[in-house]
């Protein structure tokens, strides 16, 4: 099984609505990662789990509060957004030194 | 702070050989080449990686220079199902190096 799954495949937000994107994956991967892509534009990199650990933020806003609840769950909970933040929504993983596997992700509409 | 520098656009004709060419001078020596392309809306999929020898697989063969500071990624037979976006990414296999930083890649158009 080398799947990343995201739910929800698409999701429209109020400004002042609080929702969650979740990833899971079942690979045994220890590293996790969270990208937004903005349309004509490459990923980039937003968060980063090791070991359940945050290790890197990209100097996201604090209204994208990640979390890693255990080695297979990535959250990303979503608080007064922008209409700026509307975007497609990736979640990967790895091991450390190998390839990571990316989901469908998820589009978010902001409005 | 993208370490890779690849040609924004290539056309090649269906069934032929595409050949995707990719900068990265500035590699270091615990850093792999990998390859990822992106379909339309969708999430990437990786392709191949490689440290210093040519890898292949059963999607493409990757070819590394003696220098290590460029490579090619090469469709043997391209497919209309290739056109994609394509992305060449230097990383670190040790731990504590699991970014995954993606350059702006090449826009590959099978023509049929």
């Amino acid at each position: 099984d080398t799947e990343v799954t995201q739910t929800p495949k698409h999701l429209v937000m109020g400004m002042t609505n609080k929702k969650s994107l979740k990833c899971e994956q079942h690979m045994g991967h220890r590293a996790m990662y969270w990208y937004k892509q903005k349309a004509k534009k490459p990923p980039e990199l937003m968060f980063v789990y090791s070991y359940e650990k945050l290790s890197i933020n990209e100097s996201v806003p604090s209204r994208f509060s990640p979390e890693c609840p255990n080695s297979s769950l990535l959250n990303l909970h979503l608080h007064a957004l922008q209409p700026e933040d509307s975007a497609l929504y990736l979640c990967a993983s790895s091991h450390w030194n190998t390839e990571a596997f990316f989901g469908q992700g998820t589009r978010l509409t902001v409005v | 702070d993208a370490k890779t520098t690849q040609p924004p656009s290539m056309d090649c004709a269906e069934g032929r050989a595409a050949n995707l060419p990719c900068n990265h001078s500035t590699i270091s020596g615990n850093e792999y080449v990998y390859w990822y392309r992106q379909i339309h809306s969708q999430g990437p999929q990786y392709i191949i990686h490689g440290l210093k020898n040519n890898e292949t697989n059963e999607m493409a063969s990757l070819i590394i220079t003696e220098d290590r500071k460029s490579s090619t990624l090469i469709l043997p037979h391209a497919t209309l199902r290739d056109t994609a976006v394509y992305y060449c990414i230097v990383r670190g296999y040790n731990f504590g190096n699991e970014k995954l930083t993606f350059g702006t890649g090449t826009r590959l158009t099978i023509i049929p």
